[in-house]
């Protein structure tokens, strides 16, 4: 069964310094790994996906991920976090064996970025 | 262009009351999924279409719930004799196709409230 974690409720930093938010997954098949971002009071906006070629995705608003298939991991990556990052980030996975059409989303991971 | 619509934004019933939450989604989607977000946590799949196929109604917590889609129009998700363990944000979204590789685009969501 696919399943996402993230195990960081809340991830604090100061603006200018790097971040990560951190995801592993699980799957049978093939993965396709994305990260959606949630505004205070706006839907969820997608940043960016991993589904076949180099490790490392480059998405919106200058975030990065890499995909490690030995750690099954896929953490969300920034050089220099701007407050305006303040947000709530999913993980979320699909695979393409037998998982039909569902994306199973993690808990979520609040960013909180201090000036 | 218009992104996915949802309606209402927000809706107050009581306890043993029916609902029916809106969703337009993007012009030209095939796909069309409702995620259900309780307070704190991540997104949990509800139901997924793709055009005239039947949809994959796995993620249905209850006989109580149900949806329908028009075509490849406009969706509608029902909640019957709500309980107050189904207040959440109810969030819509589409893709273009239902490949496994697709960004899905959400809608703001419609908060219900159920006292």
């Amino acid at each position: 069964a696919q399943s996402v974690a993230q195990p960081e409720d809340q991830v604090n930093v100061a603006e200018g310094n790097p971040l990560t938010v951190k995801c592993t997954y699980s799957v049978s098949g093939n993965p396709y790994l994305f990260w959606y971002v949630q505004y205070p009071n706006r839907g969820l906006q997608f940043l960016l996906k991993y589904i076949t070629g180099d490790n490392l995705v480059k998405g919106s608003y200058g975030f990065e991920a890499e995909f490690n298939k030995s750690q099954t991991s896929f953490h969300l990556k920034k050089p220099s976090a701007l407050v305006s990052d303040s947000a709530l980030y999913f993980c979320a996975v699909r695979d393409n064996n037998g998982g039909g059409f569902k994306t199973i989303f993690g808990a979520g991971t609040r960013l909180f970025v201090k000036a | 262009g218009a992104g996915v619509s949802q309606s209402p934004s927000n809706k107050v019933t009581e306890k043993g009351k029916d609902v029916e939450l809106r969703c337009d989604p993007i012009s030209g989607h095939t796909a069309l999924y409702w995620y259900r977000q309780r307070l704190g946590q991540g997104l949990e799949f509800l139901i997924y279409f793709q055009g005239n196929s039947a949809p994959d109604k796995s993620g249905l917590p209850s006989d109580r719930f149900s949806a329908e889609r028009t075509g490849e129009s406009v969706s509608t998700l029902t909640i019957q004799r709500t309980q107050q363990e189904d207040s959440a944000v109810y969030l819509c979204a589409s893709s273009p196709t239902s490949s496994h590789r697709e960004t899905q685009y959400f809608g703001p969501g419609t908060r219900l409230l159920v006292l």
